[in-house]
């Protein structure tokens, strides 16, 4: 247990909606990072968050948006979704922005789109 | 940023050491490398990482050769827990924390 969790575990929805996928870091942790995992694409980098302030992004599209909010969770919200939206969300938490600060991962929210 | 190259699979006996080479030829001097595992889309699990030294934990150890451009991650006693994906990362000094993976190795640990 890496001690970052994630929710909902599963969520099917279908083209067009809007979902919420929820994120606690570890205690003690101020960044919070949201990757994205597809059959085609492996494991991709989405965004950043430092204390409530975003701080790296990466391929995230723009119908997808995050926040941090003051107790440190996050929450990464897909709109307009597609098909190709499906995949595996996840979310990781490391104390700061030192460099060699190590990400733990939380088990996932899978995201079917119909 | 430095890329890595690993095997895309290997096997290895319960029991037996696992030796998972990556070769990262164009790594920075203050780039870091770090490894990763998943198991069957579990989130990523962090192993270890290390700069020029060898490390050692209670997970594996971390080889770096001393030109740093390959290093070889060791699992001493395989299990058949340990199957997963491995991925060797090469994270940059300014990365702002973002890991880029890669495909990893798919290592089997059979009976």
């Amino acid at each position: 247990d890496s001690g970052v969790t994630q929710t909902p575990k599963h969520l099917i929805t279908a083209t067009g909606q809007r979902v919420t996928l929820r994120c606690s870091p570890r205690s003690g942790d101020l960044s919070v990072y949201w990757y994205q995992q597809s059959l085609d694409q492996g494991l991709q980098f989405l965004i950043q968050y430092y204390n409530g302030e975003e701080r790296a992004k990466g391929n995230i599209l723009e119908r997808f948006s995050a926040q941090q909010f003051p107790d440190l969770h996050s929450e990464l919200n897909l709109s307009s979704l597609e098909l190709g939206d499906s995949a595996l969300y996840f979310c990781a938490s490391s104390a700061g922005l030192a460099d060699t600060d190590t990400q733990y991962f939380g088990p996932g929210t899978r995201l079917t789109v119909l | 940023d430095a890329k890595t190259t690993q095997p895309p699979s290997m096997d290895c006996a319960e029991g037996r050491a696992a030796n998972l080479p990556c070769n990262h030829s164009t790594i920075s001097g203050n780039e870091y490398v770090y490894w990763y595992r998943q198991i069957h889309s579990q989130g990523p699990q962090y192993i270890i990482h290390g700069l020029k030294n060898n490390e050692t934990n209670e997970m594996a150890s971390l080889i770096i050769t001393e030109d740093r451009k390959s290093s070889t991650l060791i699992l001493p006693h395989a299990t058949l827990r340990d199957t997963a994906v491995y991925y060797c990362i090469v994270r940059p000094y300014d990365s702002w924390g973002k890991l880029q993976f890669g495909a990893g190795t798919q290592v089997v640990v059979t009976p």
